[in-house]
């Protein structure tokens, strides 16, 4: 049973361009949430999408955005890169109708803004 | 008000001694407090959690201490071993329909020695 695929798993841009980072929730799984991990920090909550809409969203720019498909998966987008961009980006699904607070993080995409 | 305050920050500890991570909270609506635990190049995964209505939780060499009075919690690692050498985040939520988002601590690097 897959758990939480992330994609791509590294990458690296610059100042200003745009970026999209992909994930695949666990199989079973219909809520996915993003959180950005600086080096040396715990994660931060972005925001959560469920029924293909934002349920709740951290205290972020509007130049993250993001969307989930029927299918689940989920992407995250980040406008106007800045160097504090810089984090490991960790989606994590959960099914919620259960109630469960159980979340299954992927193993992140670690992005480099130069 | 939405903090979770962790430490100690980095943590060594000899093989077979007791692994002792502390965590406190301010928000009094938290209700659900897991610990996760991330080893290099992973996503956080779930070790154990608590609600406030028991003091203690214990999962074979893992136990959670809760202070509901004190708003703090601590993580207890038995018989510490070099395997348990990690990061562990505490975290708490407010859990309600739709409201899965985590607020973690800062993390504590633990390193178990022979």
């Amino acid at each position: 049973d897959a758990g939480v695929t992330q994609s791509p798993t590294h990458l690296i841009k610059t100042r200003g361009q745009q970026v999209t980072l992909r994930c695949s929730p666990k199989s079973g799984h219909d809520t996915v949430s993003w959180y950005q991990q600086a080096l040396g920090q715990g994660p931060q909550f972005i925001f959560q999408y469920y029924e293909e809409e934002e349920r709740q969203r951290g205290n972020f720019p509007d130049r993250f955005s993001g969307h989930q498909f029927p299918n689940y998966s989920s992407e995250l987008n980040v406008n106007a890169l800045l160097l504090g961009d810089s984090a490991l980006y960790l989606c994590a699904s959960t099914f919620l109708p259960t109630g469960a607070n159980v979340l299954t993080f992927g193993a992140g995409s670690r992005l480099t803004v130069l | 008000q939405q903090q979770v305050k962790q430490s100690p920050q980095s943590l060594i500890v000899q093989k077979g001694g007791i692994s002792i991570i502390n965590c406190a909270y301010e928000n009094t609506a938290f209700d659900y407090f897991p610990w996760y635990q991330q080893f290099p190049g992973k996503g956080p995964a779930l070790l154990i959690a608590i609600r406030p209505d028991v003091s203690e939780k214990k999962e074979g060499r893992f136990t959670i201490s809760f202070n509901k009075s004190a708003k703090q919690f601590s993580l207890h690692i038995m018989d510490s071993q070099p395997g348990d050498s990690a990061t562990y985040f505490c975290a708490a939520t407010a859990r309600n329909f739709g409201n899965e988002k985590l607020t973690f601590g800062t993390g504590t690097r633990l390193t178990i020695i022979p």
